[in-house]
C-alpha cells in the first residue's frame, strides 16, 4: 500500500510565488492534516479535515489554504510565499481513534 | 484547547539502560494517545497508542507506555534500550470528543532521545 503520498518533496519558491503540496491516501481515511516542523521545534497543525467537504483551521493557518473535495485528496495551498513559510511540511491521515500515518514530507525553502 | 508537554528536550540514557521519555496532556474529555518517532530527515512513524482498556500499552521495537489518569499522563518506556532508538519522539492527543477542535490531533514538541554505546 502507498499510504500518505506528498508531492513534491523539495522546492524553492520565490517570495511571492504560489505553489500547491499535493496530499493523497489510500487508506479511505477521513481525517487529514497538514503540519509545518521548523527546525528544532515541533509539529504546528495548519488545516485539517474530518471528511470530504469539511476543512477547519489549526493552530497557524494564516497564509495557507486547503480543499477537500474527495476522501482521497487533501492539497494545501500557498499564497504569495513569505521566507517565514520556509519549513518542512507534513500530511498525515487517520481513521477517528486510530494513529496517523505521515507522509515523508516536503522540504520547502522561500527565497 | 487540548494541549500536550513534553518537559524534557533532550534525554541520554547508556545502552541496555532502561528508558523514560515523559508526555503529560490535557484534554476536555477523555482522551486518545499517541506516540511516534522521527528519524533524521523522515516522516512520523507511529509507535503505539492508548484508545481504552488496560492502561500499559505495548508497541513497536519494544517500547511501551503507561496511561495514568490521575496524572494525565502517558510516558513512553523501553526496559533495554538500543543505540538504534536513538531518534525524536513525539507524544500527541485526541479527544475522544468528535466535534469542533477536539477532532485535532495535537503534539507535543518533541524529546530527542540519545541511547550512547
Amino acid at each position: 500500500n502507498a499510504g500518505v503520498t506528498q508531492t513534491p518533496k523539495f522546492r524553492i519558491l520565490k517570495i511571492g510565488q504560489s505553489m500547491t503540496l499535493q496530499c493523497t491516501q489510500d487508506m479511505n481515511h477521513n481525517y487529514m492534516y497538514w503540519y509545518r516542523q521548523d527546525p528544532g521545534m515541533g509539529l504546528k497543525l495548519i488545516y485539517y479535515s474530518v471528511g470530504a467537504g469539511i476543512t477547519d483551521k489549526g493552530e497557524v493557518p494564516n497564509g495557507y489554504n486547503v480543499s477537500r473535495s474527495t476522501t482521497e485528496d487533501f492539497p494545501l495551498r500557498l499564497e504569495l510565499a513569505a521566507p517565514s513559510q520556509t519549513s518542512v511540511y507534513f500530511c498525515a491521515s487517520s481513521s477517528q481513534g486510530d494513529g496517523a500515518f505521515f507522509g515523508q514530507g516536503t522540504r520547502l525553502t522561500v527565497v | 484547547a487540548q494541549s500536550v508537554a513534553q518537559p524534557e528536550d533532550q534525554v541520554n540514557v547508556a545502552e541496555g539502560n532502561p528508558l523514560t521519555v515523559k508526555c503529560t496532556y490535557s484534554v476536555s474529555g477523555n482522551p486518545y494517545l499517541f506516540w511516534y518517532v522521527q528519524y533524521p530527515n523522515r516522516g512520523l512513524q507511529f509507535l503505539l497508542k492508548y484508545i481504552t482498556g488496560d492502561n500499559l500499552v505495548k508497541g513497536s521495537y519494544g517500547f511501551e507506555a503507561e496511561f495514568n489518569k490521575s496524572q494525565t499522563s502517558f510516558h513512553l518506556k523501553k526496559p533495554s534500550a538500543l543505540v538504534s532508538d536513538s531518534a525524536l519522539y513525539f507524544c500527541a492527543v485526541r479527544d475522544r470528543e468528535s466535534s469542533g477542535s477536539a477532532r485535532q490531533l495535537t503534539f507535543g514538541s518533541g524529546t530527542q532521545l540519545t541511547v550512547l554505546p
